[in-house]
C-alpha cells in the first residue's frame, strides 16, 4: 500500500509570501495520477493540479505543481487571502490521500 | 459540463443501513472508474471504495474499514453510482463524496452527510 506523507502539517505565512508544500510517497508512483486539492471549511475539495503539474480548469497560475517518483511539490508563488486553506495530495491510481497541510495566516 | 450529484444521506442509528446515490452527467459514465471518498468531521479525506468500468468487469475494491459492510454498484443505463452501507457504526459519520476518474482528472460532487447516532 502506498502511503503519502505531507509536510509540514501547518504552514504559517503572510499574504504575498511563497508557499511550498511537500508530498512524499512511500514508493515510486505514476505522476500521471498525482493530484493536489484545496479545501476550505464546509466545502468540497477543489482540484488544483492533476498529472503532478497540470493546472485544473480556472486555477490561477500562481499555483504550480512539480515532481516525480516519490517527491512532489505544490507551490503557491504569492499567497492571496483566499489561499489560506487545507491542501491535500492524492495518488488517484491507488486512491491514497496525504494527511493534509494547513496554510494559515501568520 | 461534468456534474456529480450525491443523495441519500441522513441520520441513521448504529447498526442501521443507508443507500447513497450519485447521479452523473456530462461524460460517458460507462467508460470510467468511480470512487466514493469520505471525510469525518474535522478529519482528512479517506477513500472508501472503487467501481471499475465495464472494460474491467465492473470490479470493485474497498478500504479495510468498510469491507464486508459496504457495497458499491453502478447502473450505466442510468449513469448512476450507488453505495449500500450496512451495519453502520458511529465512526462512519462523514460527508460522502462521489468522484469520477476521467483519465487522471478527478471530478468531485458536493457530498452528502451521513450521521450515525442513537
Amino acid at each position: 500500500e502506498i502511503v503519502l506523507t505531507q509536510s509540514p502539517g501547518t504552514l504559517s505565512l503572510s499574504p504575498g509570501e511563497r508557499a511550498t508544500l511537500s508530498c512524499r510517497a512511500s514508493q515510486s508512483v505514476d505522476s500521471s495520477y498525482l493530484a493536489w486539492y484545496q479545501q476550505k471549511p464546509g466545502q468540497a475539495p477543489r482540484l488544483l493540479i492533476y498529472g503532478a503539474s497540470n493546472r485544473a480548469t480556472d486555477i490561477p497560475d500562481r499555483f504550480s505543481g512539480s515532481g516525480s517518483g516519490t517527491d512532489f511539490t505544490l507551490t503557491i508563488s504569492r499567497l492571496e487571502p483566499e489561499d489560506f486553506a487545507v491542501y491535500y495530495c492524492q495518488q488517484c491510481d491507488s486512491s491514497t490521500f496525504g494527511g493534509g497541510t494547513k496554510v494559515e495566516i501568520k | 459540463e461534468v456534474q456529480l450529484v450525491e443523495s441519500g444521506g441522513g441520520l441513521v442509528q448504529p447498526g442501521g443501513s443507508l443507500r447513497l446515490s450519485c447521479a452523473a452527467s456530462g461524460f460517458t459514465f460507462s467508460d470510467h472508474y468511480m470512487d466514493w471518498v469520505r471525510q469525518a468531521p474535522g478529519k482528512g479525506l479517506e477513500w472508501v471504495g472503487r467501481s471499475r468500468n465495464k472494460a474491467h468487469s465492473y470490479r470493485t475494491e474497498y478500504s479495510d474499514s468498510v469491507k464486508g459492510r459496504f457495497t458499491l454498484s453502478r447502473d450505466d443505463s442510468k449513469n448512476s453510482l450507488y453505495l449500500q452501507m450496512n451495519s453502520l457504526k458511529t465512526e462512519d459519520t462523514a460527508v460522502y463524496y462521489c468522484v469520477g476518474l476521467l483519465t487522471g482528472y478527478p471530478y468531485w460532487g458536493q457530498g452528502t452527510l451521513v450521521t450515525v447516532s442513537s
